[in-house]
């Protein structure tokens, strides 16, 4: 069975410094994978997906996310974070093709102080 | 660009009453998803549709049901209301590929229900 593993319940970063999400999964092919941010009581946006190609993938906002097969990671990166980035950041892993639903990790709430 | 449209966005219902979600995907897309996110969690996967048939089942109790309709629209159906169902439900849409093209998922706003 596929799963996501985000370390970091919470991160706490300055406005300005660069910002670097963990997220780990498990699955047995090549998966989809996918990072989300959830504002309070809000949807669900997706930042960026990796489905093959090149492994540094471009998101939205300034996020990128790299794919390292060999460490079965899918860290989200940031440059420079703004007081605007304060979420709850999701990485998600999918199955290839198909209508199979994602699986979640427990999420990483990103706190931005001044 | 049209998005996914879920109704309604709030919905307060007292236990043991029935509850439908309604949600209409982002056009031409054929498949559908339902998650669950309570309140401080991860979205769970409760089911999805493609070509109006069930394609996946997740955590989706019993009590629940749901269906997608010719027009891809789907509904979420929940009998029973019990606290615990008190929840964020979203619905996400795609355009499923077997070949393994890449079927980015899409996802509404969600419908908040609050079980009292």
């Amino acid at each position: 069975a596929q799963s996501v593993t985000q370390p970091d319940i919470h991160i706490t970063v300055s406005e300005g410094a660069s910002l670097e999400l963990r997220c780990n999964y498990s699955y047995g092919a090549t998966p989809y994978l996918f990072w989300y941010v959830q504002s309070p009581g809000q949807g669900l946006q997706l930042l960026l997906k990796y489905f093959s190609g090149d492994t540094l993938v471009q998101g939205i906002k300034g996020f990128e996310a790299e794919f390292k097969r060999s460490q079965s990671s899918f860290n989200l990166r940031k440059p420079s974070v703004h007081w605007s980035d304060a979420a709850e950041y999701f990485c998600a892993v999918g199955a290839r093709g198909g209508a199979d639903g994602l699986t979640f990790g427990k999420g990483t709430h990103l706190i931005i102080q001044p | 660009a049209a998005g996914v449209i879920q109704s309604p966005r709030h919905l307060i219902k007292e236990k043991r009453e029935t509850a439908t979600l309604k949600c209409y995907p982002i056009p031409r897309h054929d498949t559908v998803y339902w998650y669950q996110q309570g309140p401080g969690q991860d979205p769970q996967f409760l089911i999805s549709f493609y070509e109006k048939m069930q394609s996946d089942k997740g955590s989706i109790p019993d009590r629940f049901s749901a269906q997608q309709f010719s027009d891809y629209h789907s509904e979420l159906n929940m009998s029973s209301l019990e606290l615990g169902d008190s929840a964020l439900y979203f619905c996400a849409s795609s355009l499923a590929r077997v070949s393994g093209s890449g079927n980015t998922i899409y996802f509404g706003e969600g419908s908040w229900l609050t079980v009292v």
